[in-house]
Parts: structure tokens; sequence; C-alpha cells
């Protein structure tokens, strides 16, 4: 059973601050890495992709791949009210016409004002 | 605006009476998915199609059937539908063969079952 592990919070911060999102996952064939932010009664929204070990930054956000600890994070710069969502994780698994995503639970974040 | 699509964005249906879920793509897409998500949990993947290529998930309960006529569209057929299916069913896309392979979703159809 590939796993995606996430802690499911709630994280809370107030506003301005850094948020810091931590995911593990099982599978060491992994090759692509995911972050999607989900409203509250929405669907998800993908926000970030990595697929090489280190940083990778768009905006207030920062996406880090440690391929040796099977451990990608998501850092949120400057936290903003808006940004409260829970945040998925999720990892390929499988490959070819199989090729899918293993999805955590997601981290309930909190952005206090 | 290239974009899923999924209708009705509310559906509620009796127990066991039959229903189906639309989902429709306008990004010309080859790979669509169904996923399951229930409150407060992962989104839980029932199939999805490489093209017209099937795949099912082991764990998915027959209860459960899809069909693609086309690219754009792909339905999701609940035959006997039970409380416990009572859920959020969400539909995504994904181009195979670019470098990421990242999905995007509809909007989702949640489904009340009374």
């Amino acid at each position: 059973q590939k796993e995606v592990e996430q802690n499911s919070g709630p994280l809370s911060v107030p506003e301005g601050a850094i948020a810091s999102l931590n995911c593990t996952y099982s599978d060491r064939g992994s090759q692509s890495f995911f972050w999607y932010r989900q409203y509250s009664g929405k669907s998800p929204e993908l926000i970030m992709f990595i697929y090489s070990n280190g940083d990778k930054e768009d905006g207030r956000f920062t996406a880090q791949l440690n391929k040796a600890s099977q451990y990608v994070s998501l850092l949120i710069r400057d936290s903003q009210p808006s940004d409260s969502a829970t945040y998925l994780c999720a990892v390929n698994t499988g490959g070819g016409s199989n090729y899918k995503l293993t999805f955590g639970k997601g981290t309930l974040l909190t952005v206090n004002p | 605006d290239a974009m899923v699509i999924q209708n009705p964005r509310y559906q509620v249906t009796q127990f066991g009476k039959p229903v189906t879920l639309s989902c429709s793509q306008t990004l010309n897409h080859n790979v669509m998915y169904w996923y399951q998500q229930k409150s407060s949990q992962a989104p839980k993947l029932l199939f999805h199609y490489y093209d017209k290529d099937f795949n099912n998930e082991a764990d998915t309960p027959d209860n459960f059937q899809s069909r693609r006529p086309n690219t754009s569209f792909c339905f999701l057929d609940i035959r006997s539908p039970g409380l416990g299916d009572a859920a959020m069913y969400l539909c995504a896309t994904s181009s195979w063969g670019g470098p990421f392979n990242e999905q995007y979703f509809g909007p989702g159809t949640r489904l009340t079952v009374t």
C-alpha cells in the first residue's frame, strides 16, 4: 500500500507569518509531487508541483523536495487569511497508462488576522 | 477559458435509485479520473481512462461504473446508491506525455443519498 502522510493539523499561524506544511511518502519510485489547496466544500486547486530535489519558488509559495528522505514540504510566506484552507499533498504512483496520484488527507491551515 | 465542468453540482438521490454524474472538459486532455472524497478524507481514486483504456482501482465497488464516449466527456454511474456513497465526486483531467502530468479538477458534484 503506497501511502502519503500529512499532519492533519489544524496548523494555526498569525497573519504575515510563514506556514510550513509537511508530507512524507512511502513509494521510492515516485517522481512527481504536487500541492493542492482545497477550500471547505470546494474542489482541490493545484498550486505547486516539483520533481527535482531542492526548492522551487512561485510567489509566496516554496515547495521543497528531498527524495532521499522521502519528504516534501510547502512553505507559505507572508500568510494571509485567504490562505486558510486544507492543503493536500499528492505523489505519483504507477507509470504509463496506469500513472495516478495518491493523496494525503491534508493539513488544515488557519491564518489568524 | 479551458476548464473541467461537472454536472450537476448537487445531486440528491434515493437509496437504491441509480444516478449518473457527468464530467466534460475543454482542455483536450487524454486522461480523465474519477475520485470520491468524504469529509476530512483524502480524495480516493475510483478509476481513470487513459484515452479509451479503462483502469479500475482494485477496491472500487462494482456498484460504480464509468463510461467515456469521447475525449471530452466522462460519466460516473452509481447503480444502487447506498447511504455510504454520499460524498463529493471529483472529476480530474491530465495530459499524459507532459513533464509532470498534473491533474486539474472540476468543481465536484456533492451527492446526497436519502
